[in-house]
């Protein structure tokens, strides 16, 4: 069955430090990828997606991930992250070809600390 | 911009109430979806829709129905509620028939049964 992996479910930070989430998907076969952010308060928010091409994707507000297909990873970094980064991050995942249902992750809290 | 709504933030209701959640979309996706949010568990999928007057079971759909009389609007209930279906509520939707295509999430409803 398909599942996603979140291992850390929260990772305090300082303001302006770089940050690493990790994100392990179980598919053997083509998948499409996801990262959501969900702010304090509200629904979530599409962060950014890979489908295929180019294996390093990016966000507007500084985000990216690497698509690693030999280690099953999605992990999402950031170089330097804002008091404004706070919020939970989900990674998920839906099979190519398959009905567009997502598998989410169980989340990691992302606290950035002044 | 695709807008998401839902009929409440917060709703406090009884235990064998019927409950009803109701949420809207204005982008004529044709699928629509909800979740259920616990802290630790991430999103589950409840139920989703491909079309009006079609469903599918998500991963726990114990305890919930659905109905989707028109294409913009997917209702959640809850026959008779019960104080383990206190949760974030979530809908989301997205257009398309196969994996790729971003579901956009309404805020959430808040549901406490006492």
């Amino acid at each position: 069955a398909q599942s996603v992996t979140q291992l850390d479910s929260q990772v305090p930070v300082f303001e302006e430090a770089p940050v690493e989430l990790r994100c392990n998907y179980s598919s053997s076969v083509s998948v499409y990828l996801f990262w959501y952010v969900q702010y304090p308060n509200q629904g979530l928010q599409l962060l950014l997606k890979y489908l295929s091409g180019s294996t390093l994707v990016e966000s507007i507000n500084g985000f990216e991930a690497e698509f690693n297909k030999s280690q099953t990873s999605f992990h999402l970094r950031k170089p330097s992250v804002h008091i404004s980064d706070t919020a939970e991050y989900f990674c998920a995942e839906t099979r190519n070809g398959a009905t567009n249902k997502l598998i989410f992750g169980t989340g990691t809290l992302l606290a950035v600390q002044p | 911009d695709v807008k998401v709504t839902q009929s409440s933030r917060y709703l406090v209701k009884r235990t064998g109430e019927k409950v009803f959640l109701e949420c809207v979309q204005d982008m004529d996706h044709e699928n629509m979806f909800w979740y259920r949010q616990d802290p630790g568990l991430g999103l589950r999928l409840i139920y989703f829709s491909y079309d009006v007057k079609m469903k599918e079971k998500g991963d726990i759909p114990e305890g919930y129905s659905v109905s989707r009389e028109k294409k913009e609007r997917f209702s959640l209930i809850l026959e008779s509620a019960s104080t383990n279906q206190t949760s974030m509520y979530l809908c989301a939707s997205s257009s398309g028939s196969v994996g790729g295509y971003e579901q956009y999430f309404g805020p959430g409803t808040r549901l406490t049964v006492t």
